[in-house]
């Protein structure tokens, strides 16, 4: 079957750095997506991995490994708008997106 | 780039009655437009994939004559509740998927939360 699994909560610090794990197996697969999703609101992109390596955006930084069947959302210099649910989502085969449960992220003062 | 819109934000109706809620996509043609449902403190649910012309693809255990989708045309899509109950209520989410840049990357709506009386 497919299935995705990634930590159901975090917390972290204000300011501090922050790795959000996601493992994934698929039937095939064309890349992996994270979304930030804030309560009550929409999923909104965060990043797309189709090759090996690191990706970085600003604050925010994606792993892929194909082999492993693994990524991270790094996030850096956390800030209290970070708050929210992180999700990991794989693109199957078929091109149909396989979405984890989600990580719910807690940021302290 | 890459908005989508959703229409209305939220609705409340009595139960029995229809719902149509509208997801357009503002600054580029999509092919491919998806429905999601997501219950409180939950993940995604995809309803339904519809592409442009066709027919929409239900997922295993989604009524296609409740959940009506029609995607008339590049830009738009809708999914009708019919005859709702209050176990529809729910935040449905709709995702489009761009035929040109960023071909695999879905981009949400803001989401309809519906609510029945």
């Amino acid at each position: 079957g497919q299935n995705i699994d990634q930590p159901t909560e975090m917390t972290a610090t204000e300011g501090a750095i922050v790795q959000i794990n996601c493992t994934y197996q698929t039937s095939g697969f064309n890349g992996l997506f994270w979304y930030q999703q804030h309560a009550g609101e929409a999923p909104t992109f965060l990043s797309y991995n189709v090759l090996d390596g690191l990706e970085e955006k600003g604050r925010f930084s994606s792993f892929l490994s194909r082999s492993k069947g693994y990524s991270y959302l790094l996030l850096k210099e956390l800030q209290m708008k970070d708050s929210a649910s992180y999700l990991c989502a794989a693109l199957d085969s078929n091109y149909q997106l396989i979405w984890g449960a989600g990580t719910k992220l807690i940021i302290k003062p | 780039g890459a908005v989508v819109s959703q229409h209305p934000s939220w609705v409340i109706c009595k139960s029995g009655t229809s719902v149509k809620i509208e997801c357009r996509s503002l600054d580029f043609q999509a092919t491919t437009m998806f429905w999601y449902r997501q219950f409180p403190k939950q993940s995604l649910m995809l309803m339904a994939t519809s592409n442009e012309g066709s027919k929409a693809t239900y997922e295993q255990g989604v009524e296609k004559d409740k959940f009506l989708i029609n995607h008339a045309s590049l830009t738009l899509s809708t999914l009708t509740v019919t005859s709702a109950h209050p176990e529809d209520s729910s935040f449905y989410i709709c995702s489009a998927r761009s035929s040109g840049f960023d071909a695999d990357t879905q981009y949400f709506g803001p989401g309809t939360r519906l609510t029945v009386l």
